[in-house]
């Protein structure tokens, strides 16, 4: 099974700042990495897959890079409504596999 | 706009089992193109993936090493749904369950989730 491990466990940010979130795979995944974003009482929501590809309706803000193994997602100029919890998954190799998860705060 | 709606209770005994029903609408459970998932979410195990159905050609199941010898899902095709049934329940089965759609890999869509809580 692909480990994934995510870092910071817990991001500090002002809103407008900049953010970067970190996922590692245990072993190579490819570009066959997606990021969600999870808010409280609610499930996941995809945000980018193909490690870079924005999905419908996510805002430029978002954008993710990598390959391999070391992933990034990075949030340009933080809003008030990107406070959440995000998970990387990777579908490379079966069964796929989640990250424990970054969960972002305001500073 | 495919969506997921999901039933079962929320309160199991201990040793009982866990029954859960996700009704699909805007595709169907015999989708080529979908599987059809459920995932479980609890503080001391994160996001962790139980098992799907899926048809292309015939039925299929698939189930994680950790609950392989526990979990049945399965679909109804008169209903346009699938269930899960997680037997020999125990209190780490305490958890926030979702049934998901996915899609090359990619969880795309998601019921609204069930808490469900293992205790006497």
């Amino acid at each position: 099974e692909t480990g994934m491990t995510q870092s910071p466990a817990t991001l500090s940010v002002s809103p407008g700042e900049r953010a970067t979130l970190s996922c590692r795979a245990s072993q190579s995944v490819s570009t066959n990495l997606a990021w969600y974003q999870q808010k409280p009482g609610q499930a996941p929501r995809l945000l980018i897959y193909g490690a870079s590809t924005r999905a419908t309706g996510i805002p430029a803000r978002f954008s993710g890079s990598g390959s391999g193994t070391e992933f990034t997602l990075t949030i340009s100029s933080l809003q008030s409504e990107d406070f959440a919890i995000y998970y990387c998954q990777q579908y490379n190799n079966w069964p796929w596999t989640f990250g424990q998860g970054t969960k972002v705060e305001v500073k | 706009q495919v969506q997921l709606q999901q039933s079962g209770p929320r309160l199991v005994k201990p040793s009982q089992t866990l029954s859960l029903t996700c009704a699909i609408s805007g595709d169907s459970v015999s989708s080529n193109s979908l599987t059809w998932n459920w995932i479980r979410q609890s503080p001391s195990r994160g996001l962790e993936w139980l098992g799907r159905t899926y048809y292309r050609s015939k039925w299929d199941n698939d189930y994680a090493v950790s609950v392989k010898s526990r979990i049945t899902i399965n679909p109804d095709t008169s209903e346009n749904q699938f269930s899960l049934q997680l037997n020999s329940v125990t209190p780490e089965d305490t958890a926030v369950y979702y049934c998901v759609g996915v899609r090359g890999g990619l969880f795309d869509y998601w019921g609204q989730g069930t808490l469900v809580t293992v205790s006497s």
